[in-house]
């Protein structure tokens, strides 16, 4: 059974660091992406970046590019998503999801793509001073 | 960037047919995938590439698209459907992952 699971939830004041955790088992870790979605409280879900742990490539949305670091141990099967100095705006819930990055159709295609299917149950981040 | 619209909110009878849009630039030509989020709940994948189904997601749930709609259906609503659904797309130009806004689903 696939299952990502995540670290607990953290409180902490702005300008500190965090870094949370999404442990993968009943899979090959290193052959799935590993992507980090963030719902701020009342929103949606926002792609914030996804790493392939067997060789850390790493790709970031715009958006959260330079404000986050994801990264991945292989050798314990985690992917981890990290702040240097949060602020009160990273108050949100993070999620990580196993992704699917290929498929091939009934003719044998080729096709690329981020299909999130499993997905961790989230880690409530709340930065308050 | 690529963009997807839904309908903040769309209500269903308990029993009749529910359908939430997903509007894109020519996204019949993208794979859509939806997923249902209920209160407290992470999301759960419940149609990918389309129209396709995981395993334990009811045959109730169905999905199409063409065009610049994406359509997910849900048939005989149940109370327990009652959720957010998010359409999600895979814009390959970009490399980036793009999530609609969410329909709040209520079955009254």
């Amino acid at each position: 059974e696939v299952q990502l699971v995540q670290s607990g939830a953290e409180v902490k004041k702005p300008g500190e660091s965090l870094k949370i955790s999404c442990k993968g088992s009943g899979y090959s870790f290193t052959s799935y992406w590993i992507g980090w979605v963030r719902q701020m409280p009342g929103k949606g879900l926002e792609w914030m970046g996804i790493i392939y742990p067997g060789d850390s490539d790493t790709r970031y949305s715009p958006s959260f590019q330079g404000q986050v670091t994801i990264s991945a141990d292989k050798s314990i099967s985690t992917a981890y998503l990290q702040w240097s100095s949060l602020k009160a705006s990273d108050t949100a819930m993070y999620y990580c999801a196993r992704h699917l990055t290929y498929y091939y159709d009934s003719s044998g295609y080729y096709h690329p793509e981020n299909l999130p299917d499993y997905w961790g149950q989230g880690t409530l981040v709340t930065v308050s001073s | 960037s690529y963009e997807l619209t839904q309908p903040l909110s769309v209500s269903v009878a308990l029993g009749q047919t529910a359908r939430i849009t997903c509007g894109g630039n020519n996204i019949g030509s993208k794979n859509v995938h939806w997923y249902q989020q209920k209160p407290g709940q992470a999301p759960v994948l419940v149609i990918y590439r389309d129209s396709n189904r995981p395993s334990g997601i009811p045959e109730r749930f169905s999905g199409s698209n063409s065009g610049n709609t994406a359509t997910l259906t849900i048939s005989r609503a149940q109370a327990g459907d009652e959720a957010d659904y998010y359409c999600q797309v895979w814009d390959s130009s970009t490399a980036w992952e793009v999530f609609g806004g969410g329909t709040k689903l209520t079955v009254l």
